[in-house]
């Protein structure tokens, strides 16, 4: 399978702080993408980045690639309790079809 | 803002039962997809469309087919309903280009009794 997986499954953390979650992925891709799902809702798009590119930014969002080790990181810097939500990473192998992850789960404490 | 609809957000059917999943999109985007999600197994695709009439297995198509007949709409049909697929149902669209991200409906819980 070239479905992603995340690290770690689930966690926990109070509010102000950073979370960081991990995703490894197995085949070459195009891009890798990282989306948000709150509590019975669909995904929501937060990050793209390329496969050329290592590091990329959106307001408290951090990403980085390392496609030598086929892996990726999402940091959520000063996190709130509204971050409370399942993060999924996709990979782009193809072009049109992605392969998500089964999810980290993040609860941010008040 | 793109919008993904999905026709119910709950539905509860028995098993054998032809049941269709409906899902619009509203900004003419190319590609369309259908995906379940279970707990521990993350999203799993069904099949997905380029094009109108245009249709691609994906990883799970066994006891699954669709219709996409215009742009905007992709139905997802269960010809036999079992209960073995009773889940969530995501819908997502994307512009038919790389490097885009998917848009995704909120969801359909379908219970199979």
């Amino acid at each position: 399978s070239q479905q992603g997986e995340e690290d770690p499954q689930a966690l926990s953390i109070q509010e102000g702080e950073n979370a960081t979650m991990n995703c490894s992925y197995k085949t070459s891709i195009n891009n890798l993408q990282w989306y948000r799902q709150n509590s019975g809702r669909g995904l929501v798009h937060l990050i793209l980045i390329r496969s050329n590119e290592r590091e990329k930014h959106s307001g408290r969002l951090r990403v980085t690639l390392d496609t030598s080790k086929k892996s990726s990181s999402l940091l959520i810097t000063a996190s709130r309790a509204a971050d409370t939500a399942s993060y999924f990473c996709a990979t782009d192998v193809t072009g049109n079809q992605f392969y998500f992850g089964t999810g980290t789960s993040l609860t941010v404490i008040p | 803002d793109v919008k993904v609809t999905q026709s119910s957000r709950y539905l509860v059917k028995r098993t054998g039962e032809k049941v269709f999943l409906e899902c619009v999109q509203d900004m003419d985007h190319e590609n369309m997809f259908w995906y379940r999600q279970d707990p521990g197994l993350g999203l799993r695709l069904i099949y997905f469309s380029y094009d109108v009439k245009m249709k691609e297995k994906g990883d799970i198509p066994e006891g699954y087919s669709v219709s996409r007949e215009k742009k905007e709409r992709f139905s997802l049909i269960l010809e036999s309903a079992s209960t073995n697929q009773t889940s969530m149902y995501l819908c997502a669209s994307s512009v038919g280009q790389v490097d885009q991200p998917q848009h995704f409906g909120d969801g359909t819980r379908l219970s199979i009794l």
